[in-house]
């Protein structure tokens, strides 16, 4: 059962454009939502989360929305550079979580071209 | 900003050995440390979450006498593979939060252990 789901295995975007990543959701009880960047032999890398009490969070050129009645949320770039191709994770955690683990998406894989 | 070491990056190594991978945060106290593994094109399913000072807590589906973990300080954990085969060949990633998974932080994640085994 995939409680947290990114439908799009792939995005490709032109440099300067916004890139726009999708995530649903299924479990209510979700209350923490986040996005991670991740490249080829590397570890994911933190870039911006949201709290289920808001519906927008900002940082910088990232900007996270929460649709919590569609159970969605969507990490916007703009503008999209070619730096920021990578395979993007979204990412919840559970009001009552065991120990704060994280469910994860199954990734998209941003390309941004010049 | 937050930092989580893995170490080693990438191992090679024959069937039947037993692997030890460490994981640790470098400037907070990580009361659980938790351990994934991704295989290619695929996303990141967590193994166990490991608790200082306690048992590890495992998903449903990993083996407990295979992946071996302990979490003997608030900086350290360590994942052992033991009598690796090769179908235990995959990536290893560890993250830790920094207060324990609880509240608003979000998890830091090592850079990760390619683990090959012929």
């Amino acid at each position: 059962d995939q409680q947290v789901k990114q439908n799009s295995p792939s995005l490709s975007v032109q440099e300067g454009r916004i890139s726009i990543l999708n995530c649903d959701y299924t479990n209510s009880m979700f209350d923490y939502f986040l996005w991670y960047k991740k490249y080829p032999a590397e570890g994911p890398t933190f870039l911006i989360s949201i709290s289920s009490i808001k519906d927008k969070n900002e940082d910088g050129r990232f900007t996270v929305f929460l649709n919590k009645s569609a159970k969605h949320l969507s990490l916007h770039i703009v503008p999209s550079q070619p730096g920021d191709s990578a395979v993007y994770f979204c990412a919840a955690r559970g009001l009552y979580n065991q120990g704060g683990k994280l469910i994860f998406g199954q990734g998209t894989e941003l390309s941004v071209k010049p | 900003g937050a930092v989580v070491s893995q170490h080693p990056s990438r191992v090679i190594c024959k069937s039947g050995t037993s692997v030890k991978i460490e994981c640790r945060s470098l400037d907070f106290q990580a009361t659980t440390m938790f351990w994934y593994r991704q295989f290619p094109k695929q996303s990141l399913m967590l193994m166990a979450t490991s608790n200082e000072g306690s048992k590890a807590t495992y998903e449903q589906g990993v083996e407990k006498d295979k992946f071996l973990i302990n979490h003997a300080s608030l900086t350290l954990s360590t994942l052992t593979v033991t009598s690796a085969h090769p179908e235990d060949s995959s990536f290893y990633i560890c993250s830790a939060g920094q207060t324990g998974g609880r509240g608003h932080q979000p998890q830091h994640f090592g850079d990760g252990t390619r683990l090959s085994i012929l």
